[in-house]
Parts: C-alpha cells; structure tokens; sequence
C-alpha cells in the first residue's frame, strides 16, 4: 500500500457535473496539499491543510472546494469547472510544514513531501 | 518572489553517462531544496532533500547539491541508465507553507 493514495485515477467531466477526488495518507502526516500541475507548467500549490485547519488558500477559484475531516484524509470537490481546469492533480502530504510551527528544534525534514499518483482530470 | 528555474528543458544522452540537472532559485532564504522524479502521467517520487544546513545528499547514484550562497543546487545522475528516463523536479521550500517547483527538465537515456 502506497503511503499517498489518491482515487479516482482519471476522471472526465461536465462542465455541470459535481464531482470529487480523494485522496488519503497513510503516514501519520499533519499537513496535506493540492497541487495543480498543467502541461508544461510548473505545478501550483492549490490548498494547504496543517491539522485539518486550511492554512492556504492560493486564489484558487471557488469552483475548487477542499475539505479536510481528518489527518489522513483530503477531498477536493469540484463544481462548474472549465475546459482550462483539465490538468494533473496532485495531493501530497508532509509531517510539518515549518520549522517554525513546532518550534524550537523541529526538523526541516519535517517538510518532505510525498506525493500521490495523481488524478488526471479532464472537463468536456 | 521566489522563482526556480531548471536548465536544461530537456537531455538525451546515451547509457551510460554521467549527466548533471541544474536548478536555480531567486532567494536564498529557503529552507530545504527537494529533487524529485516523475513518469509521465504520474505522481512525483521524492529522490533526495537538501536541508538549508547541509551541502549535499547521497542516494546510490544520485548525488543532489545545495549552494544557497550562489542560489543553485544540482543533481549528479552516475551511469544513467534507460530506467532513468523521467522528468526531474526541483523543488524549493521557502517556509511559511510555501514550495516553490521548477518547470522539469526531462531526460531520455538511450540504450
């Protein structure tokens, strides 16, 4: 079993459709993360989510709706999107996030991240 | 603003080869520098991190550097092999929730 699993693996919507994709960590990580990676960019950091609070949010339009119920879990709910949403998606999930959120003594590599395989998303 | 920039775009080289990947950052204040890999279509696989106080990092034939000072890391490939074919990311962690990744540079090695 993977340690970033994320379901499903392609998805092709409607621009009306409502749909989600999950994703879940088996890591005991506190922080998870949506990324968006479109062909020949460099991936963009959507969400950031530190014990189930979200701590970023980076202008990501509001037909991109993140939850998170607990640590290991973290959806992405998906309403109205357009053509130019089809990309790559990308959860990823890290022990910590900044040194400084543990204070005195943390580890940088508190902040590696490990990545899930992805949610291919196409909008018809 | 931090910005990461990855040279080459893309490398062919024949079986065999030593090869380097470059990465450049615009802001020295990082806090650890991650080089990854990916296959197309897939997720990212973590290869190697760089804390801001170390200089290099080894895993079998990788060897990834940090140079803060200069703003740029590298990543040493030994004898690539055709497995090796993939995109490579850099990936600098600026703190503050913030990771900033670079374009890629794909690589194809050729048996």
């Amino acid at each position: 079993e993977t340690g970033v699993t994320q379901t499903p693996r392609h998805l092709v919507m409607g621009m009306t459709n409502k749909k989600s994709l999950k994703c879940e960590q088996h890591l005991g990580h506190n922080a998870m993360y949506w990324y968006k990676q479109s062909a020949k960019k460099p991936l963009e950091l959507m969400f950031v989510y530190s014990l189930e609070e979200r701590v970023e949010n980076n202008s990501v339009p509001s037909r991109f709706s993140p939850e998170c119920p607990n640590s290991s879990h973290l959806f992405l709910h998906l309403h109205t999107l357009q053509p130019e949403d089809s990309a790559l998606y990308l959860c990823a999930s890290s022990q910590g996030i900044d040194g400084g959120f543990f204070g005195e003594g943390a580890r940088e590599k508190d902040t590696e991240a490990f990545f899930g395989q992805g949610t291919r998303l196409t909008v018809v | 603003k931090q910005e990461v920039t990855q040279i080459p775009a893309a490398l062919s080289v024949p079986e065999g080869e030593n090869l380097v990947l470059n990465c450049s950052f615009t802001d020295s204040a990082i806090y650890n520098l991650q080089w990854f890999r990916q296959d197309p279509g897939k997720g990212l696989t973590s290869l190697l991190l760089i804390q801001s106080s170390q200089r290099e990092q080894t895993s079998g034939r990788l060897n990834a550097s940090l140079d803060k000072s200069s703003g740029r890391s590298t990543l040493y490939i030994a004898a690539s092999q055709p497995g090796d074919s993939a995109t490579y990311l850099c990936a600098a962690h600026t703190g503050g929730f913030k990771t900033i990744f670079g374009a890629g540079t794909r690589l194809f090695v050729k048996a």
